[in-house]
């Protein structure tokens, strides 16, 4: 069975410092990964997602994940960080198969930017 | 084009009652899903759909029902509500043309506290 650990449930860092938030994930071929961002009081919105090709993707909000096989992780980075960047993240696996895809969710790791 | 939409947006019950969620989507998706979010659990998937008139279970379907009628309509039902099913919920779709590699689209969520 597929699953997600984010190992992070907490995360501060100060306005324009580089982040770095953690996703381990477990599925026995190669599989679908994603990153959502979660605003206070808000719905998930997409950041970014891997499904083939090139190992590092490019996401909206100056976000960018790196799929690592070996290590199977796909760690989400932004080089600095905004005020406006302090919401809770999730990442995701989905099964890399024909038919219908289940995603699951990770725990989430809670942003904190202070000035 | 509103997206996904969710009604209401908040709700008390006392233990025993019963309610039904509303979610609505306008892009034309097949597949809509409803997950429950508690702190420290991330999202779990109650029961989702893979087009009208179709319903199925995911990791914590107890104590819930779904229906599918209306492609666009997918609503959560709570029979007997417990303190148990205190939770945030969250509708989202997808499309199926691009099942594997769609991002899932999410409503703003139902606040909803059973006393």
């Amino acid at each position: 069975a597929q699953s997600v650990t984010q190992p992070d449930i907490h995360i501060t860092v100060s306005e324009g410092a580089s982040l770095e938030l953690r996703c381990n994930y477990s599925y026995g071929a190669t599989p679908y990964l994603f990153w959502y961002v979660q605003s206070p009081g808000q719905g998930l919105q997409l950041l970014l997602k891997y499904f083939s090709g090139d190992t590092l993707v490019q996401g909206i909000k100056g976000f960018e994940a790196e799929f690592k096989r070996s290590q199977s992780s796909f760690n989400l980075r932004k080089p600095s960080v905004h005020w406006s960047d302090a919401a809770e993240y999730f990442c995701a696996v989905g099964p890399n198969s024909g038919g219908y895809q289940k995603v699951t969710f990770g725990t989430g790791t809670k942003l904190q930017v202070i000035p | 084009n509103a997206g996904v939409t969710q009604t209401p947006k908040f709700r008390v019950l006392k233990t025993g009652q019963s309610m039904t969620l509303l979610c609505a989507q306008d892009m034309n998706h097949e597949y809509m899903y409803w997950y429950r979010q508690d702190p420290g659990m991330g999202l779990r998937l109650i029961h989702y759909s893979v087009g009208e008139g179709t319903t199925a279970k995911g990791e914590v379907p107890d104590g819930y029902n779904v229906s599918r009628l209306k492609k666009q309509n997918f609503l959560l039902g709570l029979e007997s509500a417990a303190p148990s099913q205190t939770s945030v919920y969250f509708c989202a779709s997808r499309n199926r043309e691009q099942a594997s590699t769609d991002t899932q689209y999410f409503g703003p969520g139902t606040r909803l506290t059973v006393l």
